[in-house]
């Protein structure tokens, strides 16, 4: 079980910072993905903290033990989304989701 | 690489729900992994299962028994089919990839999901 925060605030320029908490997540790599409103999730993350090409290098991630962490840098409005994380465990080949955290930009 | 999902938007209760996802700009019989993901009204997404260019097939736990993902390489097409549907069931269906060998796992295209309701 992957947990997030429901939702985070945060005003535009500011920072947001996104948790991901699970057991033994130490072990795993941690991907994530936003999704807006009718859209499909899109990863901007993988590997914890590597960006695909189209990214925004505002985007970060990190982490440490059981808990990881998505950063945000000068948010704009348009990275108003849900933000997924996603974990994969290499000894049973199962793919776990958290719930999800709603960032909404004041 | 790109992915599109169609099937019927109503399955009635105890029946099997199938469905396609068409693939463009990649033969499904390279591609690392292919998978399915759904995501039920205002939920976090759920992995259903994926399978392996080896031919693996790895599935949800929770669905085991009711799920089968296929891929016809002369169409170019994987499906999914979940049999003994319920309302629990009803949800956007996606389809997803990782087409390049990677240590991990994630998805990356993802289709533009299909919704599946489950009424009478």
């Amino acid at each position: 079980v992957l947990s997030q925060a429901p939702s985070v605030s945060v005003a535009p320029g500011q920072t947001a910072r996104l948790s991901c908490a699970g057991a033994n997540l130490g072990a795993k790599s941690v991907h994530w993905y936003q999704q807006k409103p009718g859209q499909a999730p899109a990863l901007v993350i993988h590997d914890d903290n590597e960006r695909p090409s189209g990214t925004p290098d505002r985007f970060s991630g990190s982490h440490s033990g059981d808990t990881a962490t998505l950063t945000i840098r000068r948010v704009e409005v348009g990275d108003e989304a849900d933000y997924y994380c996603q974990v994969w465990d290499q000894n049973s080949n199962d793919v776990v989701f958290g719930g999800g955290t709603t960032l909404t930009v004041l | 690489v790109q992915l599109q999902e169609s099937g019927p938007g109503l399955v009635k209760p105890s029946e099997t729900l199938s469905l396609s996802c068409r693939v463009s700009g990649y033969l499904v019989n390279s591609g690392f992994y292919w998978a399915w993901i759904r995501q039920s009204p205002g939920k976090g997404p759920e992995w259903i299962g994926s399978k392996y260019s080896t031919g693996t097939t790895y599935h949800n736990p929770s669905l085991r028994g009711r799920v089968s993902i296929s891929v016809d390489a002369s169409k170019n097409v994987i499906s999914l089919k979940l049999k003994s549907v319920t309302a629990a069931d009803t949800a956007i269906y996606y389809c997803a990839s990782r087409v390049t060998v990677t240590s991990d796992r994630w998805f990356d295209p993802w289709g533009q999901g299909l919704l599946v309701s489950v009424s009478s």
